[in-house]
């Protein structure tokens, strides 16, 4: 039973529209992720917030902007997409590992929405 | 940036059968991480390995870690339909953001 639950599950959206994806956990953790899983690729990391402070940007395009207003919840506002950006877009979170290390301790998923930009 | 190299890409077994993937790297890993992904689902952890020679078990599957921690298999004993799958591999270095392979996709068939 995951911990971690995403919203929309679906989205389809035409390249002009702004949209925005939804993380919440309840799992009392202080780290949370954006990953885009596309079809030919590995999982790439986006974006990793730390107590509600963003610590790692993988150079994504601008396009895509995250939002962390609580250790509970994570946005990811979407804008003027392209076609390639279709994917799985999952969220995660974890508690910080004992020296402040994000990839020690266990990831938790949520179970993504599906994005396609027509 | 690390690479994560995972073989094969593709698996397609019957039930009983017994199987091998590979997750491999030039880098050296503190820890490495095994997750499977279901259709519809978000991946979900299997098991941390952290010591070189590493041997864990869970069930039907065991996993190692190489000796230089640079490489880990994932065995898989009398496969079931339940096995089926995508299997990633995640390495963490040094407190790093974790890296995953590309995966290798297990259908088990009855």
């Amino acid at each position: 039973e995951t911990g971690v639950t995403q919203t929309p599950r679906h989205l389809v959206m035409g390249m002009t529209n702004k949209k925005s994806l939804k993380c919440e956990q309840h799992l009392g953790h202080n780290a949370m992720y954006w990953y885009k899983q596309s079809a030919k690729k590995p999982l790439e990391l986006m974006f990793v917030y730390s107590l509600e402070e963003r610590v790692e940007n993988n150079s994504v395009p601008s396009r895509f902007s995250p939002e962390c207003p609580n250790s509970s919840h994570l946005f990811l506002h979407l804008h003027t997409l392209q076609p390639e950006d279709s994917a799985l877009y999952l969220c995660a979170s974890s508690r910080l590992g004992t020296s402040g290390g994000f990839g020690a301790d266990t990831q938790y998923f949520g179970p993504g929405t599906r994005l396609t930009v027509l | 940036t690390q690479l994560l190299e995972q073989s094969p890409q593709f698996l397609s077994i019957q039930e009983g059968e017994n199987l091998t993937v590979y997750c491999n790297s030039s880098s050296v890993f503190s820890s490495l991480q095994w997750y499977r992904q279901e259709p519809g689902e978000g991946p979900v952890l299997l098991v941390t390995v952290v010591t070189g020679g590493e041997v864990k078990k869970l069930k039907r599957l065991t996993f190692q870690f190489g000796d230089a921690r640079k490489d880990s298999s994932l065995h898989i004993t009398a496969a079931q339909p339940g096995d089926t799958g995508l299997y990633l591999c995640a390495a963490n270095n040094a407190g790093n953001m974790l890296t995953f392979g590309g995966g290798t996709r297990l259908m088990v068939k009855p």
